[in-house]
């Protein structure tokens, strides 16, 4: 079966730091998501990309994060500056069809971030 | 505001039967989701209703009152793979965007 993957599984790094987390979507999906998760707390929209373009993006999504689609297959979530809030689990998603009604989105494994 | 309401944890008994509300309130409405996650893992589709109504697939069930903006997913003969927290989200939006609630965590005992 076809599978969202990330990397890395787990980053460390220290506060201040810049950081870029990878995924590779499904292939002929052409919606990508990153949410992200807390540890304890709910999962949460980041932003949705479509067409090389940010579709839309969550008050989370300031401008200490950028999203790019730098070739065919990989789509990256950079954070420029880590702020210890930054520590969770980031989840990159892609779907077929965004607009459609049962637009599923399939998740990849999630890379853990921590901020120290 | 948005707000996507269900239980933190239920325990049930391996063969049973469990049923994981799910109320909204969303300034948008394009359908609901459910989401299995294991722990430390990435949430898996499980099911997803539009209209109201039942939708079955297998073991598992999920109903929608769009009117009364509740869901609930029902676990038949649960398994102990089974034990696993549980997602409903909202897409509240044309977009793939979800709001997702804070997951109920379904504890099978043997």
């Amino acid at each position: 079966e076809p599978e969202v993957t990330q990397t890395p599984s787990h980053q460390v790094t220290q506060m201040g730091q810049e950081v870029i987390l990878r995924c590779v979507p499904i292939s002929n999906h052409l919606y990508f998501y990153w949410y992200r998760q807390i540890l304890g707390q709910k999962v949460e929209f980041l932003v949705s990309f479509y067409n090389n373009e940010i579709s839309e993006k969550s008050e989370i999504f300031d401008d200490q994060f950028s999203v790019e689609r730098p070739d065919g297959s990989n789509f990256t979530l950079k954070i420029r500056s880590t702020k210890l809030e930054d520590s969770a689990m980031y989840f990159c998603a892609s779907s077929s069809d965004g607009r459609a009604g049962a637009n599923v989105l399939t998740f990849g494994a999630g890379s853990r971030l921590t901020v120290l | 505001g948005q707000n996507i309401d269900q239980p933190t944890e239920m325990t049930a008994t391996e063969g049973a039967i469990v049923q994981i509300n799910c109320t909204y309130q969303t300034s948008g409405f394009n359908g609901l989701f459910w989401y299995q996650q294991h722990a430390g893992e990435a949430p898996t589709f499980l099911s997803y209703n539009v209209l109201d109504g039942l939708e079955e697939k297998g073991r598992f069930s999920s109903f929608l009152s769009r009117s009364k903006g509740y869901s609930y997913l029902l676990l038949k003969e649960l398994q102990m793979k089974d034990s696993a927290s549980y997602l409903c989200a909202v897409k509240t939006d044309s977009w793939g965007k979800l709001q997702f609630g804070a997951g109920t965590q379904v504890v099978v005992t043997p």
